[in-house]
This record gives C-alpha cells, sequence and structure tokens, in this order.
C-alpha cells in the first residue's frame, strides 16, 4: 500500500519562507514530484527529485531523503500568487501515479 | 501548440444519469489518467492506461468506466452506481517511456449531479 502524509493548510506572509513537508510509505520508489494548483486550476509540474539533497530552481527548491521518506518544498520570498494548493506524488516506477492530500497554502499581505 | 482538452467545463445531471467525461491529448503520449478531486481535497487516481486498449483501476473505480481506443482519447463514463459523483474530474497524460517524465494536466470538467 502506499501512505502519503502533508499538512492540510499553511499560511505565511508576504516576502517570507515556508516549508512544506510530505512524509511517504510506498511500494517501490523512483522519485517524488511536487506540483502546484491554483484554485479550480490544473495542477503544474513543480519540481521532480530523484537523489537525495536539494534542488533549488529560481524561489523553489525541493529536497529529498530516501531513507527517512520525507520530502520538503521551500519558497522563499512568498509572493501573493504563491497562494495555492501543493501536492505531493512519489513516483513508485509503475504507472499508477497517487498524490497526497496537498497543502493549501495561504499568504497574506 | 499541444495539450489536453477536457469538456466540457462545466457539466450537470440528473442522478440516475450516466455522464461521459471527454478527454483529447495531442502531445503523442503513451500513457492517461483519471483523477477525481473533492473540495479542499488531494487528487484520487479513478483510472489509467498505459496503452491502447488497455487500462487498470485506480484507487476508486467503483461506479466509474473508461475506454481507450485511440492513443489521443480516453473518454470517462460516472455511471449512475457512483454514490457520490459531484467532484472536479482531471484528466492527465505522461510519455510512456524516459526518464520519469512529470503528469500533463486538462484544465478539468466540474460535474454536478442532483
Amino acid at each position: 500500500g502506499q501512505n502519503i502524509d502533508q499538512p492540510t493548510e499553511m499560511t505565511a506572509t508576504e516576502g517570507a519562507i515556508v516549508q512544506i513537508n510530505c512524509t511517504y510509505q510506498t511500494s517501490g520508489f523512483n522519485g517524488l514530484f511536487w506540483y502546484q494548483q491554483h484554485a479550480g486550476e490544473a495542477p503544474t509540474f513543480l519540481s521532480y527529485n530523484v537523489l537525495d539533497g536539494l534542488e533549488e530552481k529560481g524561489r523553489f527548491s525541493s529536497f529529498l531523503s530516501r531513507s527517512k521518506g520525507y520530502s520538503y518544498l521551500l519558497l522563499k520570498e512568498l509572493q501573493m500568487k504563491d497562494s495555492a494548493s501543493y501536492l505531493c506524488s512519489p513516483n513508485t516506477g509503475f504507472q499508477k501515479l497517487v498524490f497526497g492530500t496537498g497543502t493549501r497554502l495561504l499568504v497574506s499581505p | 501548440d499541444g495539450g489536453i482538452t477536457q469538456s466540457p467545463k462545466y457539466l450537470f445531471r440528473k442522478e440516475g444519469q450516466n455522464v461521459t467525461l471527454s478527454c483529447e491529448q495531442n502531445l503523442n503520449h503513451d500513457a492517461m489518467y483519471w483523477y477525481r478531486q473533492d473540495p479542499g481535497q488531494g487528487l484520487r487516481l479513478i483510472y489509467y492506461s498505459q496503452i491502447v486498449n488497455d487500462f487498470q483501476k485506480g484507487d476508486i473505480a467503483e461506479g466509474y468506466s473508461v475506454s481507450r481506443e485511440k492513443k489521443e482519447s480516453f473518454p470517462l463514463t460516472v455511471t449512475s452506481a457512483q454514490k457520490n459523483p459531484t467532484a472536479f474530474y482531471l484528466c492527465a497524460s505522461r510519455e510512456g517511456t524516459g526518464a520519469n517524465p512529470p503528469l500533463h494536466f486538462g484544465n478539468g470538467t466540474r460535474l454536478t449531479v442532483t
């Protein structure tokens, strides 16, 4: 089976830094995807981690620890447009791709 | 531009009626997926297909059916057996081979059953 946990909701202020955690237990693991989804819209791909460590992509970074079954998405210099849900999706190596419940991030002025 | 098209954007049906949601992609992707999203929730997998004429049940397949007669198309039928069909439905696709490509999503169909 698979178990994917994320916090339901987080709040932060504009300009701040926020870390969104994801823990997972899966049968098979090749890497982990992060997606962003604005309300009422389709999810869009943010990052994919295969190896342990931090990968930086502009204001967004993603970290993976395979041994701990843990990942986080780090958002720096928060902007109002970053208010969205962030979805964690472990890649088990099979075509069946599942998601965590998602973390809704609210950025306030 | 290549992409995934879901139609219609909003769909209303009476309880007891079957309804089919359309999903078409011109990305030449092998694998296609259907997800359901309820308010404030994550995505739950309904069905997925890795190649034409083949598909597998996801975690919540009961009350749904699919077909994959063409590579470009993966329609989802919500049957009257689905107890709580009102939801936001997302179709996605990805390349079948290569180094773990991400999913590409359509813009979704919001189904309301009354």
